[in-house]
Formats: C-alpha cells, sequence, structure tokens
C-alpha cells in the first residue's frame, strides 16, 4: 500500500498568513493527489484534485503544487474559514490511501 | 444539487451485521463510481471500498476484506454496505462518496453527511 505522511501534523496561524501543508507519498503517484478540507462535524470538501486543480467554487487563495511523491497545499492569506483540518489522497492505486491529516489552528 | 444521504447506521453487537445505504440524486448515477470512506472517533479518514460505475469492479481496504460488501442497484440510485461480522475497531462515521468523473477512477467530489456505526457489547 502507498503511504502519505503530511506535515506539519498541526499548525497555528493569523489571519492573513500564508501556510504551506506538505505530503509525501511512499512512492511515485504521478498528478494523483487531492488534498481535502474538513471542519469540526462535516464531511470533507474536495479543494484541489489532480494535484494543481483547483474545484469550482474553492477560492483561489488555495493553490496545489507537485507531481510524483511530494505535493503542497498552499493557503496564501488565510481566512477565518480556512481554519479546519486538510489531508491529502492518493487515487493512483487501490487501495486509496490518506495522510494523517493537518489541522490549521487559530494563534 | 448533488445529493447523497447515507442511513442503517447504528450501535451493534461484535460479531453482527449492519447494512448502510446511500441514497443519491442530482447526478446520473449509473455513470459514477462511488465510495465508502470511514472516520473512527476523532480520527482521520479510512478508505473502506470502491465500486465501479456498472458495479463490475470493486476493491477493499485489508482491514475489512471478507467481511464487507460494497454493491450498488443503479435502478434505484442506491449504494450500498453490507458489514458482516462487526468488530470495536469498525466503530466510525461511514460516509459515501461520489467519484469526480464518469467512468474512470478520479478523486471524490461530493459526499453524504455520514451515519455512526457503534460497535459495542
Amino acid at each position: 500500500d502507498i503511504q502519505m505522511t503530511q506535515s506539519p501534523s498541526s499548525v497555528s496561524a493569523s489571519i492573513g498568513d500564508r501556510v504551506t501543508i506538505t505530503c509525501r507519498a511512499s512512492q511515485g503517484i504521478s498528478s494523483r493527489l487531492a488534498w481535502y478540507q474538513q471542519k469540526p462535524g462535516k464531511a470533507p470538501k474536495l479543494l484541489i484534485c489532480a494535484a494543481s486543480s483547483l474545484q469550482r467554487g474553492v477560492p483561489s487563495r488555495f493553490s496545489g503544487s507537485g507531481s510524483g511523491t511530494d505535493f503542497t497545499l498552499t493557503i496564501s492569506r488565510l481566512q477565518p474559514e480556512d481554519f479546519a483540518t486538510y489531508y491529502c489522497q492518493q487515487a493512483n492505486n487501490f487501495p486509496w490511501t490518506f495522510g494523517q491529516g493537518t489541522k490549521v489552528e487559530i494563534k | 444539487q448533488v445529493q447523497l444521504v447515507e442511513s442503517g447506521g447504528g450501535v451493534v453487537q461484535p460479531g453482527r451485521s449492519l447494512r448502510l445505504s446511500c441514497a443519491v440524486s442530482g447526478f446520473t448515477f449509473s455513470n459514477y463510481g462511488m465510495h465508502w470512506v470511514r472516520q473512527a472517533p476523532g480520527k482521520g479518514l479510512d478508505w473502506v471500498a470502491v465500486i465501479s460505475y456498472d458495479g463490475r469492479y470493486k476493491n477493499y481496504a485489508d482491514s475489512v476484506k471478507g467481511r464487507f460488501t460494497i454493491s450498488r442497484d443503479n435502478s434505484k440510485n442506491t449504494l450500498y454496505l453490507q458489514m458482516n461480522s462487526l468488530r470495536a475497531e469498525d466503530t466510525a462515521v461511514y460516509y459515501c462518496a461520489k467519484e469526480r468523473t464518469s467512468y474512470t477512477s478520479a478523486e471524490l467530489d461530493y459526499w453524504g453527511q455520514g451515519t455512526l456505526v457503534t460497535v459495542s457489547p
């Protein structure tokens, strides 16, 4: 199985900060990487697919990059509604696997 | 609009069975692969199973293989997860989710609200 490792596991940041989350796959997954946002008690929401394609309706302050084994999610200017947990997920091989999550908290 | 509504969760004893359902609307169900993903209390997301748009292809996480069965009824726009020989570690919120593109495997763009399964004596 492909292991997905996110870092950091949590980050404290202020409104307006730039936040970067990384995700590393244990083997190459091309660009078959998604990022999801989850708020407490809610279902995950797809933010980015194919490593860098922003889903319709997702604010442009979110961006994704990378291919192969190393990927990044960047929030350019953190907004109050962005405080949540973020997960990467590989869709290259079954079983699909998720990273352990990164919690973005208010500083 | 796209809607996915899970049902069938509840409290069940170890070793017993439960069947989850996911009723969908707002898209052509028979064109899309569907998944189940679960989340234990306070934990991360854990992929469970996938079924292709036509039901011919299925795949499972090792942790549920041989115990869980994913199926679909395209005439009823409904996805199912039959869970047998339940264990305490199966306790989680179970989400059904739709693949982003038709006919080919892709990320999950719509999710249900989840249904809680609690396995306890």
